[in-house]
């Protein structure tokens, strides 16, 4: 069974351009979610889709980040422009339901962004 | 409201020597709950999951953790600590009342010496 494919693996940019993160849930979860995790905050998740339908975005940082899913199988972290503070490990988690929190999430790899 | 406290940081074990991860919740409900483990440069991977089935889990890898209510703790155990067990472990809540949160631990980073 293939899991949680995120690309790319890692990410250098300069500050200013624009970052685009890829994510492919499992096969069949209906739930997608992003999180990212620093050294400083751990893990905070920035948004969850439902059925490919933002549910909360309250975790997203500000404006410059968005979060897209254009079908059950594909979604993306956009940061436009980018910062510095940007740089983490960003997660993509997927899980079978909507409803009732007893099924795990199970995660992507993750992409190292690094933001010079 | 919910929260999940690992009581260390880190933890270094001899090969061989049984692993002790502690982890403490606090929840308004009969919480779900979670151990995961991240290796470097790895995503989360799910060790195991307490559903308020059997209150004893048994994970992958040999790893098993005890809920206790009285205790409101979710230990996670292993007999025997084996080198490639080195990893930062996170414990995570979650209400199973309906909502799709998880609350994390902030990790205990578990060193195996040989």
């Amino acid at each position: 069974d293939a899991g949680v494919i995120q690309s790319p693996r890692h990410e250098v940019t300069e500050m200013g351009q624009e970052v685009t993160l890829r994510c492919k849930p499992i096969s069949g979860h209906n739930s997608l979610f992003w999180y990212r995790q620093t050294m400083m905050r751990g893990l905070e998740l920035l948004i969850y889709f439902n059925n490919n339908v933002p549910i909360d975005d309250s975790g997203m940082p500000e404006d410059r980040f968005s979060a897209k899913m254009p079908n059950a199988s594909f979604s993306t972290l956009k940061i436009q422009p980018s910062e510095p503070r940007d740089s983490a490990v960003y997660f993509c988690a997927s899980s079978p339901t909507g409803k009732g929190s007893n099924q795990p999430q199970h995660f992507g790899d993750g992409t190292r962004l690094s933001i010079l | 409201a919910q929260s999940v406290t690992q009581l260390d940081s880190h933890v270094s074990v001899s090969e061989g020597t049984p692993v002790l991860l502690r982890c403490n919740y606090s929840s308004s409900y009969s919480p779900s709950l979670f151990w995961y483990v991240q290796h470097p440069n790895k995503g989360l991977q799910l060790l195991l999951k307490y559903t308020s089935a059997a209150t004893l889990v048994k994970g992958i890898n040999g790893f098993e953790a005890e809920f206790k209510k009285s205790e409101t703790s979710f230990h996670l155990t292993k007999p025997s600590a084996h080198m490639s067990d080195a990893a930062e472990y996170f414990c995570v809540v979650s209400d199973p009342s309906g909502t799709y949160k998880y609350i994390f631990g902030t990790g205990t980073r578990l060193k195996v010496l040989a």
